[in-house]
């Protein structure tokens, strides 16, 4: 059973702040990963993916990635009130790519 | 550009009643398509994949089915709705032809109320 595990939260930051979220993964032979960001009563939107160790910047989203650690994270620099989401981690898997989502961490930044 | 839909957003049916929802796709062909269900303040859970017309892998043993008939249109049913049937149903695709760098897309969901 492959398994994704985040870090329960919720989060609070006040704006402006750095935003760490984090994810652990179970299966080693897993290649790529994906950060999906879900507003309340919306449907999850891809925001991020990473593919190799190290860091991946876009904007002031950074994914990080240790694959030896089995280890992906989520900076979110300068923290902005509509960054508030629940931020969900995802690994795919099997022949058809099927995603296996983390349970997801509410974040919220406070004005 | 590829976009998906999905419908209707919202349903309210009784215990007992049998359940339809579509998804559809635009612009690509071949698409891998997914339907997920997150019951409330949890997490994505798969239900069924395909990766053609016809062929459809079930996750989860459960009262819930699915068809595709069409290269682009996914269908989710039930023949008859339980309490636990009730969440948000997400439809998702991704390209078949691309490797496994590339995430989903998802529709815009449908609220589901088993009462």
């Amino acid at each position: 059973q492959k398994e994704v595990e985040q870090n329960s939260g919720p989060l609070s930051v006040p704006e402006g702040a750095i935003a760490s979220l984090n994810c652990t993964y179970s299966d080693r032979v897993s290649q790529s990963f994906f950060w999906y960001r879900q507003y309340s009563g919306k449907s999850p939107e891809l925001i991020m993916s990473i593919y190799s160790n190290g860091d991946k910047e876009d904007g002031r989203f950074t994914a990080q990635l240790n694959k030896a650690s089995q280890y992906v994270s989520l900076l979110i620099r300068d923290s902005q009130p509509s960054d508030s989401a629940t931020y969900l981690c995802a690994v795919p898997s099997g022949s058809a790519r099927q995603l296996t989502f983390g349970s997801g961490t509410q974040l919220t930044v406070l004005p | 550009s590829q976009t998906i839909h999905q419908w209707p957003a919202t349903l309210v049916q009784p215990v007992g009643s049998p359940l339809s929802l579509e998804c559809t796709v635009e612009g690509t062909s071949n698409p891998n398509l997914y339907w997920y269900r997150q019951a409330a303040g949890r997490g994505l859970q798969l239900l069924f994949y395909s990766v053609g017309i016809g062929q459809i892998s079930s996750e989860v043993p459960q009262n819930l089915s699915a068809s595709r008939p069409q290269d682009r249109q996914f269908i989710l049913s039930s023949k008859k709705l339980l309490l636990s049937d009730s969440g948000f149903y997400l439809c998702a695709w991704n390209p078949l032809d691309r490797g496994a760098n590339y995430g989903y897309t998802f529709g815009s969901g449908t609220r589901l109320t088993v009462v």
